[in-house]
């Protein structure tokens, strides 16, 4: 059964440092999204992305933030000076066009020192 | 705006029994309702959605939901758990006219044998 992948599954980093974080999502699907998890709280949406731009963003994705489909497979997301409040665990996401349902990957648990 | 509400932070429960995780929504336009589960150290995985049709959804491994529109809830059941049930589960909600998930606090769901 298809999956959305993840890399890596932990980062470890040093505040004020770049960091990028891969998905690679389901291979037919158009809508792609990324959700943060800080540890104890709900899942918060990021953004949403479809035909190579934003579709949505939320409070949360700052200028920090940037998102980007490099290739015809991968999805990542990049925080240009990571922050302490930065740690938590990243969730890619990707949907069909024809469905409603998102499909998650594994995340990327980002630990910020 | 839309919300989620899951009051129920941690649900200890013996194996076998019966078992209702509750969610309430917010919106004021019409929503698409999904529930999560997310097992130990893995990523998050859709266990069922409601997007119109019969209120009573139902799942491969034994769960349900249904939708309330009157309640605006959308609580899980499962008539018999088992110790392989032990995971936390996320409500989520989605409006018609955006696709972000909003997602509940999550509940734990600790079975005991």
């Amino acid at each position: 059964e298809p999956e959305v992948t993840q890399t890596p599954s932990h980062q470890v980093t040093q505040m004020g440092q770049e960091v990028i974080l891969r998905c690679v999502p389901i291979s037919n699907h158009l809508y792609f999204y990324w959700y943060r998890q800080i540890l104890g709280q709900k899942v918060e949406f990021l953004v949403s992305f479809y035909n190579n731009e934003i579709s949505e963003k939320s409070e949360i994705f700052d200028d920090q933030f940037s998102v980007e489909r490099p290739d015809g497979s991968n999805f990542t997301l990049k925080i240009r000076s990571t922050k302490l409040e930065d740690s938590a665990m990243y969730f890619c996401a990707s949907r069909a066009d024809t469905a409603y349902e998102q499909y998650f990957g594994p995340g990327t648990r980002l630990t910020v020192t | 705006a839309q919300s989620v509400t899951q009051l129920d932070s941690q649900v200890p429960v013996f194996e076998e029994a019966p078992v209702e995780l509750r969610c309430n929504y917010s919106s004021s336009v019409s929503v698409y309702l999904f529930w999560y589960v997310q097992y130990p150290n893995q990523g998050l995985q859709l266990l069922l959605k409601y997007l119109s049709g019969s209120t009573l959804v139902e799942s491969i491994n034994g769960f349900e939901a249904e939708f309330n529109k009157s309640q605006t809830s959308f609580h899980l059941r499962k008539p018999s758990v088992h110790i392989s049930d032990t995971a936390e589960y996320f409500c989520a909600v989605s409006v018609s006219s955006a696709d972000k998930l909003i997602f509940g606090t999550g509940t734990r769901l600790q079975v005991f044998p």
